[in-house]
C-alpha cells in the first residue's frame, strides 16, 4: 500500500484563490520531503527541499512566496499555492525520504487546474 | 548540466507484445539511473536501478543496461501484461542525494488485452 499520501488528487480552483497541498508519511518520519512540478510533456523538475523545523529550500526560478512550504512535523509537508493564475496549473508530487529503509516513496501526485 | 531525454509517448501495445522505451541522458562524472514506474492512482515507485556502466537493473520482468558509450538506459520488457499500463519515468542522480534526482518527461504504455 501507499506510504505516502498526497491530498487532493485533483483540484480546480478560480484564479486568485489559493489551494493547499498535503504530503503525508504514512509509516515512517520523513525529515526531508521534496516538490516537484510537472508541466504537460516535460520533465519533472524539482521546486523545492522541505526541512522539518526549518525553512524550505527552493531550485532556481521558483518564488517561495507564492509556493508556500510548511512542514511543522516529521510525517507532513505542505504546499500551498497563493493566489493561483493559469500558468499554475501543473502536475504537483511530493516525494519522502525513508532514512531507515534508504528509500525515496513518492506521493500519487495533485492535478491542479486553475480557471 | 544534468538531463534526461526519453521517448515520448503515449505507447500502446498488444499483451505478450515486446516493449522498448528509450532514454538518454546527459550528466556530469557517473550517475547512478533509474526507472521509475507509476499505475494509476497511485506514487512514484522504484522499478529498477543501475549504479554502473554495464550494470544490468531487472525488476518484474523489466530490464534496462547502463551503456556510457550511448549514454542510455533503455527500458525493454519481452511479453507485456495489461497490468504494466502505466506512466515511466527514467532519470538519474549524480549524487547520492535525492535532491539532484533528474527525471525524464514520461511515457505513457497502454497495453490492451
Amino acid at each position: 500500500g501507499a506510504v505516502v499520501s498526497q491530498h487532493p488528487s485533483r483540484v480546480i480552483c478560480k484564479s486568485g484563490t489559493s489551494v493547499k497541498i498535503e504530503c503525508r508519511s504514512l509509516d515512517f518520519q520523513a525529515t526531508t520531503m521534496f516538490w516537484y512540478r510537472q508541466f504537460p510533456k516535460q520533465s519533472l523538475m524539482l521546486m523545492a527541499t522541505s526541512n522539518e523545523g526549518s525553512k524550505a529550500t527552493y531550485e532556481q526560478g521558483v518564488e517561495k512566496d507564492k509556493f508556500l512550504i510548511n512542514h511543522a512535523s516529521l510525517t507532513l509537508s505542505t504546499l500551498t499555492v497563493t493566489s493561483a493564475h493559469p500558468e499554475d496549473s501543473s502536475f504537483y508530487i511530493c516525494s519522502a525520504r525513508d532514512m531507515q529503509r534508504e528509500k525515496l516513496f513518492f506521493g500519487s501526485g495533485t492535478q491542479l487546474s486553475v480557471l | 548540466g544534468n538531463s534526461v531525454t526519453q521517448m515520448e509517448g503515449p505507447v500502446t501495445l498488444s499483451e505478450e507484445a515486446f516493449l522498448t522505451i528509450n532514454c538518454t541522458y546527459t550528466a556530469t562524472g557517473y550517475p547512478s539511473l533509474f526507472w521509475y514506474v507509476q499505475y494509476p492512482g497511485e506514487g512514484l515507485q522504484l522499478l529498477l536501478k543501475a549504479t554502473k556502466a554495464d550494470d544490468k537493473g531487472s525488476n518484474k520482468g523489466f530490464e534496462a543496461t547502463y551503456r556510457k558509450e550511448t549514454t542510455s538506459f533503455h527500458l525493454e520488457k519481452g511479453s507485456v501484461q495489461v497490468s504494466d499500463s502505466a506512466v515511466y519515468f527514467c532519470a538519474l542522480t549524480s549524487s547520492g542525494s535525492a535532491r539532484q534526482l533528474t527525471f525524464g518527461s514520461g511515457t505513457q504504455l497502454t497495453v490492451l488485452p
